[in-house]
Parts: C-alpha cells; structure tokens; sequence
C-alpha cells in the first residue's frame, strides 16, 4: 500500500452517530493531520498529531495515533449533516520541509 | 481568521498555453507550497518554497512549472506549456515556522487544459 492509505474509502451513516477513519502509512513521520475536503472545495486543517502524541481532541474530533502499528483514526461524535465530506490524513516526515504526503481519502457520507 | 487567497478560481486554457496561477499566503508565514489533485484522485505535493528558493521539489514539478514570490506577498506558479494531463485543482498552502501547527490551504484553482 502507498503512504497515507485510508479505509474505508466510503462511509455512510446516519445522523448523530459516530464515524471512525483510519489511515496507514508506511514511513516514519514527525506529524500527522487530518483534514477535510467538502465537494470541489479547499482543504480544511482539522487536527495535527504529534508522533509523540498519542491521542487528541479537538470538539468532536478525537485523533489517536500508533507508530509501532504506523497508524491513525479519526473519530466524529455525534455526527452532523454539515460533517458530510472528504476526509484526507497527511503525514509530514521527519526532515525537510515537511511537505505532506496524502492520503486517497474517506468519503463520509452523513444521512440526517 | 487570516486565509490564504487563490486567484483565479476557475481558468480554461487550450494545450501548449502558458498560465499562472497566483495565491497570496498567509502574511507572517515563511514556508509555501503548491499541490495539485486530479479529479479522483490523491492530493500530490508539488513544490515547497522557503527563504525565496525552491526546497524541495516532485518529479511533477518539471521544466514546463517554475514558482515565483514576485513582491513579498504574492506567491505563482507558472506552467509554461500547459498539456491535458495538467488539468487539475491546484492548491497554495503557507505555513509558518511552528511545526506544531498545520497548514493552511487556499480554496485552489481549478485548472481545464483543452
């Protein structure tokens, strides 16, 4: 698998619900974001995890991270409409300039 | 919220066409980039830009792309003969020097070589 592999691609569920992505990724890194991608639009910073870090909350987001298992999920609680989008993870190396390295990306899909 | 400003939106232009693309970062960041994503497909690094130099660039980034920050604040990339498989949406992102801190992504231009 490439770096930044996330499952699953799609995700559809019913409103206030919970979501949960995962990423892999394959090289070591020195951080880990999540951001999301609503339809033909930006991309929306969401979280950065820390590969020191092993958990993170932010609102309704929750990011934990593995690197023995080279791994991340994000959580959304209680889901909104307004959280149906594309949700990317990037990871950041740990030399240079931090270019990121995407993900193909989870398409959630939030039924109200 | 300070964004990072991406002009134009929207550009058509016919294969062999130069364009440029132009993106005004964030004011007090000091590292930019440019990403492309093909429709479907993963966003792709492009080329990072620091202290008025290239840093760091991808195999996409060949002789026909080059980037410029003209006046301390705009922020370009050129294609110099655009081809079909260069249609994409292209992203600016600054950041700045706290690596605690993720970047931040202008709404990108989508570019449509015909």
């Amino acid at each position: 698998s490439q770096q930044g592999e996330e499952d699953p691609q799609a995700l559809s569920i019913q409103e206030g619900e919970n979501a949960t992505m995962n990423c892999s990724y394959k090289t070591s890194i020195n951080n880990l974001q999540w951001y999301r991608q609503n339809s033909g639009r930006g991309l929306v910073h969401l979280i950065l995890i820390r590969s020191n870090e092993r958990e993170k909350h932010s609102g309704r987001l929750r990011v934990t991270l593995d690197t023995s298992k080279k791994s991340s999920s994000l959580l959304i609680t209680a889901s909104r409409a307004a959280d149906t989008a594309s949700y990317f993870c990037a990871t950041a190396p740990n030399f240079g300039n931090e270019k990121l390295t995407f993900g193909t990306g989870t398409r959630l899909t939030i039924i109200p | 919220e300070p964004e990072v400003t991406q002009t134009p939106s929207h550009q058509v232009t016919q294969m062999g066409q130069e364009v440029i693309l132009r993106c005004v970062p964030i004011s007090n960041h000091l590292y930019f980039y440019w990403y492309r994503q093909i429709l479907g497909q993963k966003v792709e690094f492009l080329v990072s830009f620091y202290n008025n130099e290239i840093s760091e660039k991808s195999e996409i980034f060949d002789d026909q792309f080059s980037v410029e920050r003209p006046d301390g604040s705009n922020f370009t990339l050129k294609i110099r003969s655009t081809k079909l498989e260069d249609s994409a949406m292209y992203f600016c992102a600054s950041r700045d020097s706290r690596s605690s801190y993720g970047y931040t992504f202008g709404s990108g231009t989508r570019l449509t070589v015909v």
